[in-house]
């Protein structure tokens, strides 16, 4: 079955620095890759994806960015801001399929 | 909408209970998952649903039951707790054409 491994597992930024988290899949079939984001006490919630026709998707500070061949993807965040500090998880399944696997999480803390 | 609804939010149990961990949605979505949260694995799939009728299991489903009976109700089941299924339990929903997992608020059990 899939494995997504995730690093790295804490990451500390300056305010207004970016942040870089990878992610990488074990199944070539997997062609769905998610980022969920979750507070302190909250749900995860969904702050972006990217499909596999697809070499990159932006949405203003977040960008995710996919290499099907070396089968990794990365979250990349610009501009961080306090609010930015959370855990996020990366995940990967196939197109509409509902096994989605996660990652282990990664702390993202922001210093102001 | 209230969107995925999850009860209790938290539970303590003695080994042995058993106990039935409730998740309900009002977007008419097909599919229902329940995940399990422990710290430094991330989410992990127990059991999910395409439909009324329809389960299969994830990647941990031993030690656990679930019924599908209407769209709207996804219940869990711990049928004999063990202290390793103490974790923050959640249940997620998805529409049939998107892979947009919306999350509970998440469900607390400790069991002693």
């Amino acid at each position: 079955g899939e494995n997504v491994e995730q690093h790295p597992s804490t990451l500390s930024v300056q305010e207004g620095d970016s942040a870089v988290i990878k992610c990488t899949y074990s199944d070539s079939a997997s062609n769905y890759f998610p980022w969920y984001k979750q507070e302190l006490g909250k749900r995860p919630q969904l702050i972006i994806d990217i499909r596999s026709n697809v070499g990159e998707k932006k949405d203003q500070r977040i960008a995710v960015t996919l290499n099907k061949t070396a089968k990794h993807f990365s979250l990349h965040i610009t501009e961080t801001q306090p609010e930015d500090s959370a855990v996020y998880f990366c995940a990967a399944s196939m197109e509409y399929g509902n096994k989605l696997v996660f990652g282990a999480g990664t702390i993202l803390r922001v210093k102001s | 909408n209230a969107g995925v609804t999850q009860t209790p939010k938290f539970q303590v149990l003695k080994t042995g209970q058993s106990m039935t961990l409730q998740c309900a949605q009002d977007m008419n979505h097909e599919y229902m998952s329940w995940y399990r949260q422990d710290p430094g694995m991330g989410l992990r799939l127990i059991h999910y649903s395409v439909g009324a009728g329809i389960t299969d299991q994830g990647e941990v489903p031993n030690g656990y039951n679930v019924s599908r009976s209407t769209t709207e109700d996804f219940p869990l089941r711990l049928l004999s707790a063990a202290p390793s299924q103490t974790s923050v339990y959640f249940c997620a929903s998805r529409p049939g054409h998107l892979n947009i997992q919306y999350f509970g608020a998440g469900t607390r059990l400790s069991v002693l």
